[in-house]
């Protein structure tokens, strides 16, 4: 199956702190990458979505200035957590997706799991 | 809108067959997915259906009913490492890919 990574793949950052992630599809080009973000013992939760080249678009209740997403290219988005606070430790994960749109299959990376103190 | 359900958590013995069922109402269907997720791993693509049908990949397989809204992830021969989170998953009208909670699996020997 596609490749694709994710990093750094664990962070320990200090409150008021932004962390960025990166997202890479390895072995073919990603129209579209989704980040999501689980919390313990809960199934994913969709954060948003990009498409190479436009602005991200956001879930109902994420806030779109402290979630800053970037998808400069079709093998590469990331996630910037400004200002980082406790509550935003989390898993994040990506996922990406090829030019078959709904029909393609969505390959996700391996999470970074982000604490903050 | 769009919902699934799956139960929460099952138990199954070593070698033994577990069936795991997911129902989902949407408004939209392009297909449904399972994965299966380890403890602090991300998601692993296990099965992809489109059609109606039983759809076999080694000890693994999955059945789709579109009429019923319905699918089922079928483990045969478990093995202590199948002990993990399965994910019944499927796109909504916009295209994304929507998550059930997630069963939780426990294998015992």
């Amino acid at each position: 199956g596609a490749v694709v990574s994710q990093h750094p793949s664990r962070v320990i950052c200090k409150s008021g702190t932004s962390v960025k992630i990166e997202c890479r599809s390895l072995d073919f080009q990603a129209t579209t990458m989704f980040w999501y973000r689980q919390f313990p013992k809960q199934s994913l939760m969709l954060m948003a979505t990009s498409n190479e080249g436009s602005k991200a678009t956001y879930e109902q209740g994420v806030e779109k200035d402290k979630f800053l997403i970037n998808h400069a290219s079709l093998t590469l988005s990331t996630l910037t957590v400004t200002s980082a606070h406790p509550e935003d430790s989390s898993f994040y994960i990506c996922s990406a997706r090829g030019r078959g749109g709904v029909t393609d299959t969505q390959y996700f990376g391996p999470g970074t799991r982000l604490t903050v103190l | 809108g769009q919902n699934i359900d799956q139960p929460t958590e099952m138990t199954a013995t070593e070698g033994a067959i577990v069936q795991i069922n997911c129902t989902y109402q949407t408004s939209g269907f392009n297909g449904l997915f399972w994965y299966q997720q380890h403890a602090g791993e991300a998601p692993t693509f296990l099965s992809y259906n489109v059609l109606d049908g039983l759809e076999e990949k080694g000890r693994f397989s999955s059945f789709l009913s579109r009429s019923k809204g319905y699918s089922y992830l079928l483990l045969k021969e478990l093995q202590m490492k199948d002990s993990a989170s399965y994910l019944c998953a499927g796109y909504n009208q916009g295209g994304k890919l929507i998550f059930g909670q997630g069963t939780e699996l426990s294998v015992k020997p």
